[in-house]
């Protein structure tokens, strides 16, 4: 199992341009995370799907900040337009989500710098 | 809502000494507990889980965290770290849905 997936490792953008972060679940996964990590506010879920379905969206920064996830294999993560304070590191987690008890599998996170 | 409080931000420690770092949270209903591992520039990794049963457990390298409930705690435990231990530690509290992180403890051990 190749685990989760992110791409690309790291990203370098200017600030106003538009950002598009990728994550792969494992295969057989039923629910996707993507969390933001900085020093400041440490690890901050932002969109978790169920079944490709976001259920909850409210740790979402801003309107500029948007998640999608077409298909059980395949998420993004939109930021439009960047702004420097979106430097992080952003991690994509999935997990199979059965009954009350299911752990979560992390991906390598994807370091954003915008200046 | 979910919460997670680590009371330490940095630990500094000498190889072989032992560790405990703490974790308390605050939520409702039933439920489920974990301690990930950062190591530098590294993803998430987890390190031990409670769901039920033993309020002790076991994880990986020699780490174990024990489950009170009525302090509402999950300290993280190792009698004897190395120097290889240095990272930062993370609690995770999971209710019905998503999973809620600490603030994170990082550790640094001194050869």
């Amino acid at each position: 199992d190749a685990g989760v997936i992110q791409s690309p490792r790291h990203e370098v953008t200017e600030m106003g341009q538009e950002v598009t972060l990728r994550c792969k679940p494992i295969s057989g996964h039923n629910s996707l995370f993507w969390y933001r990590q900085t020093m400041m506010r440490g690890l901050e879920l932002l969109i978790y799907f169920n079944n490709n379905v976001p259920i909850d969206d409210s740790g979402m920064p801003e309107d500029r900040f948007s998640a999608k996830m077409p298909n059980a294999s395949f998420s993004t993560l939109k930021i439009q337009p960047s702004e420097p304070r979106d430097s992080a590191v952003y991690f994509c987690a999935s997990s199979f989500r059965q009954g009350g008890n299911y752990g979560y599998t992390f991906g390598s996170g994807t370091r954003l710098t915008v200046v | 809502a979910q919460s997670v409080s680590q009371h330490n931000h940095h630990v500094i420690l000498s190889e072989a000494a032992s560790l405990e770092l703490g974790c308390n949270y605050s939520y409702g209903g039933t439920v489920n507990l974990f301690w990930y591992v950062q190591y530098p520039g590294q993803h998430l990794q987890l390190l031990l889980k409670y769901f039920s049963g033993d309020p002790l457990v076991k994880g990986i390298k020699g780490f174990e965290a024990e489950f009170i409930k009525s302090k509402f705690s999950f300290n993280l435990r190792k009698p004897s770290v190395q120097w290889s231990d240095t990272a930062e530690y993370f609690c995770a509290v999971q209710g019905n849905n998503d999973m809620r992180f600490g603030a994170g403890t990082r550790l640094t051990v001194k050869p």
